[in-house]
C-alpha cells in the first residue's frame, strides 16, 4: 500500500525539549517536504529536500532542523529554540526534480499535532 | 507567486454539483492552477490541476478560462464527504531558492454538504 506515513499523530512534548517527527514515504519520490499549519491557517513550508542527502530552508527554518540520508526518509527535528512549536506538522513528497515544476504534483502526509505543555 | 482570491464558505446539498470559484487574475503563462482539499485535522488531498484547457478526473472537474485569471472547480454529485476546506493555489515555477516547489495555501473555501 503506497503513500506517506508521519508518526506519532499526536505529540506531547515539555517546553525546552528536542523532538522529532517523522515522515516517511514508499513512492519512490525524490522530493520531500515539511510545512507548519495554524489554527485557521494556509501552510507555511519549513524545509525541502530535493535529493538524498540534500535539503533547502523554507520560509519558517529557524527553530528547525532536518535530515535526508535516505531517498524514503525526512524526519523534522523541532529544537528547543523554536519559539511557538505548538502546531500541525505535514509532510509532502513529489515525483522528481523537474524543470517545470508546476507539473509536480505534492501529495501529503496525515500530519503530526505537536503540543508544547 | 500569483494570489488566488476564494469565497470564504459555500454551502452544497447532497446529490447536487458543488461549483467552487477561484480568482487568479496575475496569473502568469507559465503557472497551472491546482486544487486542493484538507477535511479537518487530516493532511491535505490533491485534487486535480490544469494550464489552459479544462480537466476532469475520478474527483472532480476543473474549467479555467480562457484569459486564464479565473478557475472553478466542479464536484458533480457532491457527497456528506466532500465537506471540506478547498484551496485553489497557483504554482509557482521558480528552480531554486526558498520558492522552489513550495505550496501557497491561502485561506480557501469551506464547503458544507447538508444533507
Amino acid at each position: 500500500d503506497g503513500g506517506i506515513t508521519q508518526s506519532p499523530k499526536y505529540l506531547f512534548r515539555k517546553e525546552g525539549q528536542n523532538v522529532t517527527l517523522s515522515c516517511e514515504q514508499n513512492l519512490n519520490h525524490d522530493a520531500m517536504y515539511w510545512y507548519r499549519q495554524d489554527p485557521g491557517q494556509g501552510l507555511r513550508l519549513i524545509y525541502y529536500s530535493q535529493i538524498v542527502n540534500d535539503f533547502q530552508k523554507g520560509d519558517i527554518a529557524e527553530g528547525y532542523s532536518v535530515s535526508r540520508e535516505k531517498k524514503e526518509s525526512f524526519p523534522l527535528t523541532v529544537t528547543s529554540a523554536q519559539k511557538n512549536p505548538t502546531a500541525f506538522y505535514l509532510c509532502a513528497s513529489s515525483s522528481r526534480w523537474v524543470k517545470r515544476l508546476s507539473t509536480d504534483t505534492q501529495y501529503f502526509g496525515p500530519g503530526t499535532r505537536l503540543t508544547v505543555l | 507567486d500569483a494570489k488566488t482570491t476564494q469565497p470564504t464558505s459555500m454551502d452544497c446539498a447532497e446529490g447536487r454539483a458543488a461549483n467552487l470559484p477561484c480568482n487568479h487574475s496575475t496569473i502568469s503563462g507559465n503557472e497551472y492552477v491546482y486544487w486542493y482539499r484538507q477535511i479537518h485535522s487530516q493532511g491535505p488531498q490533491y485534487i486535480i490541476h490544469g494550464l489552459k484547457n479544462n480537466e476532469t478526473n475520478e474527483m472532480a472537474s476543473l474549467i479555467i478560462t480562457e484569459d486564464r485569471k479565473s478557475s472553478t472547480l466542479i464536484l458533480p454529485h457532491a457527497t456528506l464527504r466532500d465537506t471540506a476546506v478547498y484551496y485553489c493555489i497557483v504554482r509557482g515555477t521558480n528552480a531554486g531558492g526558498t520558492s522552489y516547489g513550495k505550496l501557497t495555501f491561502g485561506q480557501g473555501t469551506i464547503l458544507t454538504v447538508h444533507p
